[in-house]
């Protein structure tokens, strides 16, 4: 069964610096995975996914992700952090299953955005 | 287009209540899924639909907890009796098995429940 390891429940970065969210995933065959935001009292939104092809990924609001087959990773960036970014971010794995498809979550990252 | 509705945005019980919580996916879609959000265990996936069909239901944490879609526009999610560590926020998703090979999960805004 796939698995997804996000390293850091929290992180924290003053505005304007870089953002880095990791993310590890475990999978027997190749991936589809994701990146998705949530803001405060609000559902989880779609910022990036990565099906095939180009390994790295642009996505909304100026995140992107890349792809490393060799590393098992799935790290998400931003160069210049802003006020509004502040939210939990959750990497996601798709698996294959008998019945469809269905996506298993990582356990999240909060990330802070400080003056 | 409408997003996946869910209602009640917000209910507030006493334990030993049944609870109803309903959900709209979005319309062409036929993979609907339940999950549950808490600080402590995070976001868990309790049970899946492909076209109205439960598929896997072994995150569902209790048999006080059923889920049906007796269509392709409707799903419940129900608590009987409900007891406070049902406390949550519960998502509704869903997803185009079949023409999306992805998996790709649409949310909707979620359900907070407290139950005293």
């Amino acid at each position: 069964a796939q698995s997804v390891t996000q390293l850091g429940s929290h992180v924290s970065v003053s505005e304007g610096a870089l953002v880095l969210l990791r993310c590890n995933y475990s999978s027997s065959v190749p991936p589809y995975l994701f990146w998705y935001v949530q803001y405060p009292n609000q559902g989880l939104q779609l910022l990036l996914k990565y099906t095939t092809g180009a390994t790295l990924v642009k996505g909304i609001n100026g995140f992107e992700a890349e792809f490393k087959k060799s590393e098992t990773s799935f790290h998400l960036t931003k160069p210049s952090a802003h006020m509004s970014d502040a939210a939990e971010y959750f990497c996601a794995v798709s698996e294959l299953t008998g019945g469809g498809n269905k996506l298993t979550f990582g356990t999240g990252t909060q990330l802070k955005v400080e003056l | 287009d409408a997003g996946v509705i869910q209602s009640p945005r917000h209910e507030v019980t006493e334990m030993g209540q049944e609870v109803t919580l309903r959900c709209k996916p979005i319309s062409g879609h036929n993979s609907l899924f339940w999950y549950r959000q808490t600080m402590m265990r995070g976001l868990e996936l309790l049970i899946y639909f492909n076209n109205n069909v439960p598929i896997d239901d072994s995150g569902m944490p209790e048999d006080r907890f059923s889920a049906k879609m007796p269509n392709a526009s409707f799903s419940t999610l129900k608590i009987q009796p409900s007891e406070p560590r049902d406390s949550a926020v519960y998502f509704c998703a869903s997803s185009s098995w079949g023409r999306d090979i992805t998996g790709e999960l649409f949310f909707g805004e979620g359900s907070r429940l407290t139950v005293l």
